[in-house]
This record gives C-alpha cells, structure tokens and sequence, in this order.
C-alpha cells in the first residue's frame, strides 16, 4: 500500500509540449505540495494545497497548472515545456498532529525534456 | 527569506565510524525539523521528526538535535555501515506554514 503516489515515473517528451503528473495520497492527509528536485539534487517547493485550496505558488511560471479535485489527489500540468523543465518531480502530503507535522513523499517523477 | 545549509556536501568515511551532518537556518523560527534520506534514483525516506517542543529525536543508530537560538540542527550516525550510503536532507517548516524547505544535502559514503 503505497502512501504517496505518482505517475508516471518516468516521462519523456519534447519541447513544446503538454503533459500531465499525477499523484494521490491515502493517507487521509488535508496538505499536498509539489517540489521540484533539480540536477544539483536541491529540492524546492513549487505549489502547496490544503483541502484543495491553493496556499503556496513560489513564483512558478504560469505554464505549471496544479489541479487538486479532491484533498487525496494534486495532479501537476505542464504547458509548453521546456529544456530547463527536466528535472525530477516529487509530490508530497502532510498533516498537522499534536503540534508536530510529517512530510511523506512519492518516489518521483523524472522528467526529460529533448 | 529562509535558507537551509547543510555540511558537509560530501563525506565519505570508513565503515563503523561515527559522524555527524549538520543543518543550519537562517531564520531560526522552526516549527519542525525532519531529517531525510535519498537513494539514488529513489524518493525520500523520512527518517526523524523533531516537533516544535522538541529539542532531540533518537531512531536506532539515529540521533537528531535541534537548538532553535541557534538555527542549528545536528544529524548523528552511530557505527555507520555501507548501507548508510545516501544523501541526507534537512527540512524546516509545517506546522501550518503549508511549506517545509529543503537543504542543500549531504552526500554519505560509507565504506567496507
């Protein structure tokens, strides 16, 4: 039973094109978010929702569409890709407990842009 | 804005010695602090959590500390083995701050 997961695993496409990442958690969690985890291995936050509310955009271009139709499941779209997009991609989900909050992840999405 | 250091960037060490990672913040108000682990090729593996009223987590070989006045956080491995191997990323944040923020890494090499 895979807490966090995402597909595909691997994608490679063009540039210019549209494509779509998707990712459900089943561990009943109200937070998602979507990092980016460059070349260098530095990972950073894109988007974060809570209860299918957008929280967090950290200044990501606009071609990147979150959807979240559910608090289980935050799918990534990507618009006119493009070279710098390669990167792999990782969902997450979160819950705030007893003051503390764990991050849990899916095992990515490697994105290759040609 | 938050930044998240980690040193070393790299280490490799013999195996069944004992090291330490360190993480430090330039803004020194954490809510939680969790310590993760990256195979190559993998996700991340979470291995400790230190909540906002913590101040130390211990896991098997595992040991975490956080001192909050200081922005600092230290990852502490006993008798290190090769299955150690990996990189280490600190991460500070949640607690509805719906974001955590990632360091730069510590790649581990553990030899036979």
């Amino acid at each position: 039973d895979t807490a966090v997961s995402q597909t595909p695993k691997y994608l490679v496409t063009q540039m210019g094109n549209d494509k779509s990442i998707k990712c459900e958690q089943n561990l009943g969690h109200d937070t998602m978010y979507w990092y980016k985890q460059d070349s260098k291995k530095f990972l950073k936050i894109m988007f974060s929702y809570n209860n299918k509310e957008l929280i967090i955009n950290e200044t990501v271009p606009n071609r990147f569409s979150p959807k979240s139709p559910d608090k289980a499941h935050l799918n990534l779209h990507i618009n006119s890709l493009e070279l710098g997009d390669s990167a792999v991609y990782f969902c997450a989900s979160s819950q705030v407990f007893f003051g503390g909050e764990r991050l849990f992840f899916g095992s990515g999405t490697q994105l290759s842009v040609l | 804005k938050q930044e998240v250091t980690q040193i070393p960037a790299a280490l490799s060490v013999p195996e069944g010695e004992n090291l330490v990672l360190n993480c430090s913040f330039t803004d020194s108000a954490i809510y939680n602090l969790q310590w993760f682990r990256q195979d190559p090729g993998k996700g991340l593996t979470s291995l400790l959590l230190i909540q906002s009223s913590q101040r130390e987590q211990t896991s098997g070989r595992l040991n975490a500390s956080l001192d909050k006045s200081s922005g600092r956080s230290t990852l502490y491995i006993a008798a290190s083995q090769p299955g150690d191997s990996a990189t280490y990323l600190c991460a500070g944040g949640g607690s509805g701050t719906y974001k955590y923020i990632f360091g730069t890494g510590t790649r581990l090499k553990v030899l036979a």
